[in-house]
């Protein structure tokens, strides 16, 4: 199985400014036919089921606001919030959908 | 509107069966395939278990952690998933989600039911 890890596990940041979310896999999830890492983020809030940011590790679903950002490519990536709002508060997730089982990330917190 | 709606969680004693369901609309079902995701309270999510669509040979996959206890399913003529889970332990306490792929050959969960709970008391 693909490992993902994530760190930090948790992190404050102030309003305003950038939270930095890392996400390591075991093993490559860059297919090398079509050049796509197969890596995606996702949101969750309190009480809610998450929801997808980003998909192909870069490409953002298109409603989500601009100051997410996702990079990376092979086995590395991360998933930058630049300009945190209050409603930016949540765990979030990678999950590598490259093979199965489509491993997911311990999560990671961001706090205000 | 693709909507998912999962049923069928409850509070089961360890060792019996359940069965969840997964209700597509919105879409073509039989086009996507479906996956389960679980989240045990207050942890992180976990993939379970994937079935594929026909065009795909409805292949089927699940985690090791319930590989042999949970079987998934689909009847595409009813538009539902199911997740039969036998066996249960109380690890498999968990909110139990749908998922669907953003595309037919787009793989990233880009739709999600509420989830269901299911309760295995130790």
């Amino acid at each position: 199985d693909i490992v993902m890890t994530q760190s930090p596990d948790s992190l404050a940041v102030s309003l305003g400014e950038r939270a930095t979310i890392n996400c390591k896999s075991s093993q490559s999830v860059l297919y090398n036919s079509n050049r796509k890492n197969y890596l995606a983020w996702y949101q969750q809030k309190a009480g809610q089921p998450p929801k997808l940011l980003i998909h192909w590790a870069s490409t953002r679903e298109s409603e989500v606001p601009d100051r997410f950002s996702g990079s990376g490519s092979g086995t590395d990536f991360t998933l930058t919030i630049n300009s945190l709002q209050p409603e930016d508060v949540a765990v979030y997730y990678c999950q590598q959908y490259y093979k199965t089982p489509r491993t997911f990330g311990q999560g990671t917190r961001v706090e205000i | 509107e693709v909507q998912l709606v999962e049923s069928g969680g409850g509070l089961v004693q360890p060792g019996r069966s359940l069965r969840l369901s997964c209700t597509g609309s919105g879409f073509t079902f039989g086009d996507y395939a479906i996956t389960w995701v679980r989240q045990a309270p207050g942890k992180g999510l976990e993939w379970v278990c994937f079935i594929g669509s026909k065009t795909y040979g409805e292949t089927t996959d699940c985690a090791a952690s319930v590989g042999g206890r949970f079987i998934i399913s689909r009847d595409d003529s009813k538009s539902i998933a199911y997740l039969q889970m036998t066996s249960l332990k109380s690890e498999d306490t968990a909110v139990y989600y749908c998922t669907r792929g953003r595309g037919v050959v787009e793989p990233a969960a880009g739709y999600w039911g509420q989830g269901t709970l299911v309760t295995v008391p130790s």
